[in-house]
């Protein structure tokens, strides 16, 4: 199946710093990733539609400003929690659909990134 | 607005017993239902897609059903094994876009 692939798995760092997590589907162009956040024992919650070229769509209660996405290629997405703050603290994981019909819905997760704040 | 429910938190089960998971959704009609697996730390992998059309789906040890007129969808595994522990998670396509929502998730846990 196709792969994508996150990086970092785990991040630390200090409150107020900015943290970048990359995103890239390895054997497929994907015009279109996801970016969820997962607290523990809670399910995935959609943050945004990342699309490639343009700017991404964030859901509700999502601050854009503070969680910015860049998708300048078919294979890479990138989201940066910028000023992070302990609230912060998330496991994020980012989704990929491989193209083709629309009937094709499945998505294809990287392995996540936790992080945590201090 | 629409809304997905797993009611079982946790379940536990002896290995060889099937366990049956429970995926209830409102507001919503639906074109497709599916199922994931999530293990701890990681993200989740596709295990089936049901349509709205089709009743049941296999896959190896793996059933899933899809009830429009209950808006339920039940996962089966049959002759569970302590490696089918893990958090199953149902999801459906968002009404406003592209993107899956999911539900909260059954940890299941198999003991031998």
């Amino acid at each position: 199946g196709a792969v994508v692939s996150q990086h970092p798995s785990r991040v630390i760092c200090k409150s107020g710093t900015s943290v970048k997590i990359e995103c890239r589907s390895l054997d497929f162009q994907a015009t279109t990733m996801f970016w969820y956040r997962q607290f523990p024992k809670q399910s995935l919650m959609l943050m945004a539609t990342s699309n490639e070229g343009s700017k991404a769509t964030y859901e509700q209660g999502v601050e854009k400003d503070k969680f910015l996405i860049n998708h300048a290629s078919l294979t890479l997405s990138t989201l940066t929690v910028t000023s992070a703050h302990p609230e912060d603290s998330s496991f994020y994981i980012c989704s990929a659909r491989t193209p083709g019909p629309a009937t094709n819905e499945k998505l294809f997760f990287g392995s996540g990134t936790q992080l945590s704040v201090l | 607005s629409q809304k997905i429910e797993q009611n079982s938190e946790a379940l536990n089960i002896q290995e060889g017993k099937t366990a049956t998971l429970t995926c209830n959704y409102t507001n919503y009609s639906p074109a497709y239902l599916q199922w994931y697996r999530q293990d701890p730390g990681r993200g989740p992998v596709f295990l089936l897609l049901i349509r709205e059309n089709e009743k049941e789906k296999r896959k190896e040890r793996l059933k899933v059903t899809f009830d429009t007129t209950l808006k339920q969808s039940l996962f089966h595994i049959t002759a569970s094994q302590p490696a089918d522990s893990a958090t199953y998670l149902c999801a459906l396509r968002s009404q406003a876009g592209t993107a899956l929502i999911f539900g909260k998730g059954t940890t299941l846990s198999v003991s031998s």
